[in-house]
């Protein structure tokens, strides 16, 4: 069974910019989650997807946004980036139950310059 | 809100010895679930134990157990028999049930291993 896949791994983006991230499931898996993860702030959740509608949402600017797909996978939208945008981005499936396993991706590695 | 605190910024062990990592949490909550995650260099989270909080009974995978403390709102993670490969940050996590149910992650511990 493929894990989940995060493309791309790694990113460089100028201030001002956007960018979108994508996370693809494990197959039947319909439940995506999206995390920042940084040195200061540790693992945070920015919003979770559940059969295309968003289940959950973190204390992220609106400038965060995300969306899910009709084959479960996510997508994730960072617009006008910010320095301290720049952090490891992990998304992570399930099969949508709140106790079971989340599977993580290996993350995005966003550097904003 | 709920939150997770992980006390121990660092840890080490010896091959072979047995070392437990801390963790305590805040909820008003009674159902929820608790998770041990580790984080090794290549950055993948990997689930290393889960906990039901209705059930009493301390789970265990392998090396790996919690000592799960409902009234203290505790839930440590032993390692027994500590390998090379078991070096990694490993994160306590919670998650409430509901519809405002997410993962909460503490700070995480860093794990050495030493020969």
């Amino acid at each position: 069974k493929a894990g989940v896949t995060q493309t791309p791994r790694y990113l460089i983006k100028t201030r001002g910019q956007q960018v979108t991230l994508s996370c693809s499931p494990i197959s039947g898996h319909r439940s995506v989650s999206w995390y920042q993860q940084t040195p200061g702030q540790g693992l945070q959740f920015l919003f979770e997807y559940f059969s295309e509608t968003q289940r959950n949402k973190g204390n992220f600017p609106g400038r965060f946004s995300g969306r899910q797909f009709s084959n479960s996978r996510s997508e994730m939208n960072v617009s006008t980036l910010e320095l301290g945008d720049s952090a490891l981005y992990l998304c992570a499936s399930s099969g949508g139950g709140y106790g079971t396993e989340a599977f993580f991706g290996q993350g995005t590695r966003l550097t904003v310059v | 809100a709920q939150t997770v605190t992980q006390s121990q910024p660092e840890m080490s062990v010896q091959e072979a010895e047995t070392v437990t990592l801390s963790c305590t949490y805040d909820t008003s909550e009674s159902d929820y679930y608790l998770f041990w995650y580790k984080q090794p260099p290549s950055r993948q989270m990997i689930l290393v134990i889960r906990q039901e909080a209705y059930k009493q009974q301390n789970a265990t995978e392998n090396r790996f157990s919690v000592n799960f403390q409902k009234a203290a709102k505790s839930f440590s993670l032993k390692i027994s028999d500590s390998q090379l490969g078991d070096a990694a940050m490993y994160f306590c996590a919670y998650r409430s049930t509901g519809t405002a149910s997410k993962l909460t992650f503490g700070t995480g511990t860093r794990l050495q291993v030493t020969l």
